[in-house]
Parts: structure tokens; sequence; C-alpha cells
């Protein structure tokens, strides 16, 4: 069975402080994709990152950076120097390839909201 | 470049009527989701496509639900004799799948968000 959980369920940070959204997801499947997308209180959700199970690097994008560990399921998102503008809802997501199940399974999200 | 499109943005409706959602794809994408998004959840698959087959359909909620996709473009997805707990957003994705192309990495449309009365 997918499962994807995401602990936190809400996290106020102040401007400039960095933060670390947890992901720890559940599959059977050895091949599969992790995302984070992000919803922003206008409601679309906005693609940040694709990793597939066979790529354990880390991954920096900016302010983003993304840590990848399967010994330990987990997917966690950081950013670093914080922003208002970060302000959002953040979800963690997987998709399953050797099954077939492409469609995505989400965890809850976790509410970030950054304070000036 | 144009993303995805859904219509109505906003739809309210009476208990017991029917609705119908619109979803027009990124025109290159060959797979079409839908996705349900209630109050403090993440979105929930529904059904998706790939061209004109729907490829899986047995997470719809119930036989209220259907969709279709006539000619592998856009999508409808239709809601019989709603009721309120059928009140939530309605996400449509599109992605390019096949050949070298196994990213699946979906696109979001802005979504429809139902209100049943």
């Amino acid at each position: 069975a997918q499962k994807v959980t995401q602990a936190q369920t809400e996290i106020s940070v102040v401007e400039k402080e960095d933060v670390t959204l947890d992901c720890v997801y559940e599959t059977r499947d050895t091949t599969y994709y992790l995302f984070w997308y992000k919803q922003p209180p206008s409601g679309e959700l906005v693609f940040l990152i694709r990793r597939n199970s066979f790529d354990e690097q880390n991954e920096i994008s900016g302010r983003y950076s993304w840590n990848f560990q399967k010994s330990t399921s987990s997917f966690n998102f950081t950013i670093t120097a914080s922003q208002v503008v970060d302000s959002a809802v953040y979800f963690c997501a997987l998709s399953e390839i050797n099954s077939g199940n492409t469609p995505l399974v989400f965890g809850k999200g976790t509410r970030l909201s950054v304070i000036a | 470049d144009t993303g995805v499109s859904q219509d109505p943005r906003h739809k309210i409706t009476k208990r017991g009527q029917n609705v119908t959602f619109r979803c027009d794809p990124i025109s290159e994408h060959n797979r079409l989701y839908w996705y349900r998004q209630t109050l403090g959840q993440g979105p929930e698959f529904l059904t998706y496509f790939q061209n004109e087959a729907q490829l899986e359909k047995s997470r719809l909620l119930s036989d209220r639900f259907s969709a279709e996709r006539p000619k592998g473009s856009f999508s409808t997805l239709e809601i019989q004799r709603t009721e309120q707990g059928d009140s939530a957003m309605y996400l449509c994705a599109s992605s390019l799948a096949g050949g070298l192309s196994l990213t699946n990495e979906q696109f979001f449309g802005p979504g429809t968000r139902l209100t049943v009365l």
C-alpha cells in the first residue's frame, strides 16, 4: 500500500529563518517518484521537484533543498532564509512506477506561515 | 505556453442537481487526471485517462461520478444527484507519458470549487 505522511500540520517561522518540512512515505515498489508541490492561497498546485527512487543525491535550487533518504523512507524539504512569499501549504506526493500506479498519492500537507 | 485550464472556477448548486466540470490539459499531454481536494486534506485521486482511454476508474467515489475524454483532448467530470458531501475542490492535472518520458510530472489546473447547498 502506498502512503505519504506529513506529520507537521502547521509551522510558523519568522522571516529569514530556515525551515524543514518532513515527508515520510511507504511503498512496496522499487521504482517510484517523489514530488513536492506548493499550494499558495490562490489555490493552484505548483510543481517544485520530482525525484526518482534511484537517485539519492540531494538537490538544491536557490533557497530550496531536498534531502532524499531511502533508508528512512524520507524526502524532506528545507527552505533557507524563508520569505513571506513562501507562506503556503506544501504537499509531498508519491507515484509508483513498477505497479503502474502513476496517479499521485499526496500527504495531508504542511501549512507554512512566514511572519515578517 | 498555456497551462491546464478548468471551467467553471466556482459552482454552487442545490442538492440533487447534476453538475459537469471541464478540463483542458496542456496540448501535448496525453495523460489527464482528476483529483478531489477537501478542506485541510491533500488531493485525492479519482480517475485518469491516457488519450481517450480511461485507465483507472475504481477510485471514483460512487456511481454518481463519471468522467469522459472522448477525443483525447479535453475531459469532463460529471456528478449526478449531488450531495452536500460532494462539496470540494475538483482538480485536473495533465502529464506527458510514454516513450522515454517516464517522469509523470503532473501539472495542475486552478480547480473547480463546488458548493452543494
